[in-house]
């Protein structure tokens, strides 16, 4: 299956700080990359559709100003929470999707990174 | 509105077969998918149905109804690795994934 990575795995920040995700997809073009939180024993939350080179989409309810989210190439997306507050406090994970073209697996799946804990004290 | 149900925890026992339901109401289907996440860690790809029937991928099946808006991933010849969370997700007209709550499995020796 498609490799996708996440930095960092884990990590605990101080409150009004900001915090950068980076998401890579490491074997293939990921032209559209999807950012999701989870808290503990509940489902996925899709927070925002990051583009390459396009302004991300954002799911209502998701502060675009606090989230900000850049797809500057086909294999790296990045999350910042900015001035992040403890209720931030989550389980991160990106996604990104395979291009057409490709042999393993339907056009449309999700390949997930490792996740990312934030604490935000 | 967008539904999608699944059992919230099943019990099964190692060396068995455990089937999990996932029942949905979209707008629109474009297939439905189903991982597998153990705690602490992302989800995995387990299958892919956008026609009826059964696609079989070793010791995991996964059959879906487009009429009944129903599908069920099988797992075989259970093992202690396969307690997990199995989410299932239906992508609608939009290509948007809709998701599931998860079904938390425990296997018991």
């Amino acid at each position: 299956g498609a490799v996708v990575s996440q930095h960092p795995s884990r990590v605990i920040c101080k409150s009004g700080t900001s915090v950068k995700i980076e998401c890579r997809s490491l074997d293939f073009q990921a032209t559209t990359m999807f950012w999701y939180r989870q808290f503990p024993k509940k489902s996925l939350m899709l927070m925002a559709t990051s583009n390459e080179g396009s302004k991300a989409t954002y799911e209502q309810g998701v502060e675009k100003d606090k989230f900000l989210i850049n797809h500057a190439s086909l294999t790296l997306s990045t999350l910042t929470v900015t001035s992040a507050h403890p209720e931030d406090s989550s389980f991160y994970i990106c996604s990104a999707r395979r291009p057409p073209g490709q042999r393993e697996g339907p056009q449309e799946t999700q390949y997930f990174g490792p996740g990312t804990r934030l604490l935000v004290l | 509105g967008q539904n999608i149900d699944q059992p919230t925890e099943m019990t099964a026992t190692e060396g068995a077969i455990v089937q999990i339901n996932c029942t949905y109401q979209t707008s629109g289907f474009n297939g439905l998918f189903w991982y597998q996440q153990h705690a602490g860690e992302a989800p995995t790809f387990l299958s892919y149905n956008v026609l009826d029937g059964l696609e079989e991928k070793g010791r995991f099946s996964s059959f879906l109804s487009r009429s009944k808006g129903y599908s069920y991933l099988l797992l075989k010849e259970l093992q202690m690795k396969d307690s997990a969370s199995y989410l299932c997700a239906v992508m609608d007209s939009n290509y948007q994934l809709i998701w599931g709550a998860g079904t938390k499995l425990i296997i018991k020796p």
